[in-house]
């Protein structure tokens, strides 16, 4: 199946800083991707769906100029918060829609633990 | 408005002891309704994707089925290894996916 490769897996950084999750789709080319934000013992919500080529769609809520996200390649896809603060310590996601192998399953990066100090 | 339920919230059980998750779902147009497994700290394993209703697909332990209203993720002898949270989510034919909020299995040895 599709690999999406997510990168860092755990971040610290302290409040005021900004920092870049980056999501890879290692064999094949992801014209979308989706980013998630999962808090414990919650369901994923979606944050924003990035479109090589455009700009991004981010979903009723989420804040554009703090949650920066650019689809630079087909398969690069970065998230960056920034000025980040305490409260957007969470668990971010990335995922790219199968498509492109014939289905229409998702495919899910591993994930990275944001914990903003 | 498109919603996912997933029930129970959390589930323990003993090895070998079989069970069922459910996933209760409204929307416009359903393209399709995927299981996911997601242990802590990484991100979901795609499980099973169903289509339509009456759909069946299994692997090893696990067997999911689906309605017209809700699916099912029955568990046979369950392995502590199986413990984890199992993520059901509904693609509509917009291709917008919601999620449900999990159900926790743990299974004791």
């Amino acid at each position: 199946g599709a690999v999406v490769s997510q990168h860092p897996s755990r971040v610290i950084c302290k409040s005021g800083t900004s920092v870049k999750i980056e999501c890879r789709s290692l064999d094949f080319q992801a014209t979308t991707m989706f980013w998630y934000r999962q808090f414990p013992k919650k369901s994923l919500m979606l944050m924003a769906t990035s479109n090589e080529g455009s700009k991004a769609t981010y979903e009723q809520g989420v804040e554009k100029d703090k949650f920066l996200i650019n689809h630079a390649s087909l398969t690069l896809s970065t998230l960056t918060v920034t000025s980040a603060h305490p409260e957007d310590s969470s668990f971010y996601i990335c995922s790219a829609p199968g498509g492109a192998f014939g289905g229409t399953e998702a495919f899910f990066g591993q994930g990275t633990r944001l914990t903003v100090v | 408005e498109d919603q996912v339920t997933q029930s129970p919230e959390a589930l323990r059980l003993q090895e070998g002891e079989s069970s069922s998750l459910n996933c209760s779902y409204t929307v416009s147009g359903l393209r399709g309704l995927f299981w996911y497994r997601q242990d802590p700290g990484k991100g979901p394993e795609f499980l099973f994707t169903l289509y339509s209703a009456g759909e069946e697909k299994e692997k090893e332990r696990l067997k999911a089925t689906l309605t017209k209203k809700e699916s099912f993720l029955h568990i046979t002898a369950p392995k502590p290894e199986d413990s984890a949270t199992y993520l059901c989510a509904v693609q509509a034919v917009d291709n917008d996916m919601r999620f449900g909020a999990g159900t926790r299995l743990t299974v004791k040895p």
